[in-house]
């Protein structure tokens, strides 16, 4: 069974690069047909997906984000990486990784990591 | 660009009967949309209860069923329990790879 762990910096500060990583085990993430992807969470709001990737394949975004939102894979490492440039207060967050799988929809969820964006 | 109503917020007896329901600010939900949802509580990630309209993710109890109803799709929890008492997500995927949340509804079960 696939399990998802979110790691990085708690706190950013605005204007600064926020990278976080998702740590995948139970499976491999080059040999899966699954899409990784991420999605966000501001305090007491609703979820916003973020960006969904294939491994080294086609990657979708979310337009609102795309222009600062950078995904990647290593797959020596089993892990998948978000960047998200540029950043401000709005985008303090709860940020979660998740499977998008072949039953379109999130399947496997991480338990999330929350980022601040403050000086 | 297109939005994805739910409403913000049901109360629901415990052992009633509620339906939640998520549909489009343009346009009627099919199952071309594959309308999935989501069950968040406090402070945890969400779990994965639909996908499909009305298949039921590994272990979601039988309480909790999903279809389309009319030109929306509908979430109904069947004698609901204390434990029913979170926030319930939805997403519809736009095609071109877009999936979309809509705004959360909150059930409270009293």
């Amino acid at each position: 069974q696939l399990q998802l762990q979110e790691s990085g910096p708690g706190l950013v500060k605005p204007s600064e690069t926020l990278s976080l990583t998702c740590s995948v085990s139970g499976g491999s993430i080059s040999s899966s047909n699954n899409y990784w992807g991420w999605i966000r969470q501001p305090p007491g709001k609703g979820l916003e997906w973020i960006v969904n990737r294939y491994y080294r394949g086609t990657t979708y975004y979310n337009p609102s984000l795309k222009s600062r939102v950078t995904i990647s894979e290593d797959a020596s490492k089993n892990q998948f990486s978000l960047k998200l440039s540029s950043v401000t207060a709005a985008d303090t967050a709860v940020y979660y990784c998740a499977t998008w799988s072949g039953s379109v929809s999130f399947d496997i969820w991480g338990r999330g990591t929350l980022v601040t964006v403050s000086s | 660009q297109t939005v994805v109503t739910q409403e913000p917020s049901f109360s629901v007896s415990p052992g009633g009967t509620v339906t939640l329901t998520c549909g489009l600010s343009s346009g009627s939900v099919s199952t071309n949309y594959y309308p999935s949802w989501y069950q968040q509580t406090p402070g945890q990630a969400p779990r994965t209860l639909i996908y499909s309209t009305n298949t039921r993710s590994s272990g979601v109890p039988d309480r909790f069923s999903g279809s389309i109803l009319g030109n929306k799709a509908v979430l109904t929890i069947t004698g609901a329990q204390a434990d029913d008492e979170s926030d319930y997500y939805c997403v519809l995927y736009m095609g071109s790879g877009i999936p979309v949340f809509g705004g959360g509804t909150k059930v409270t079960v009293l």
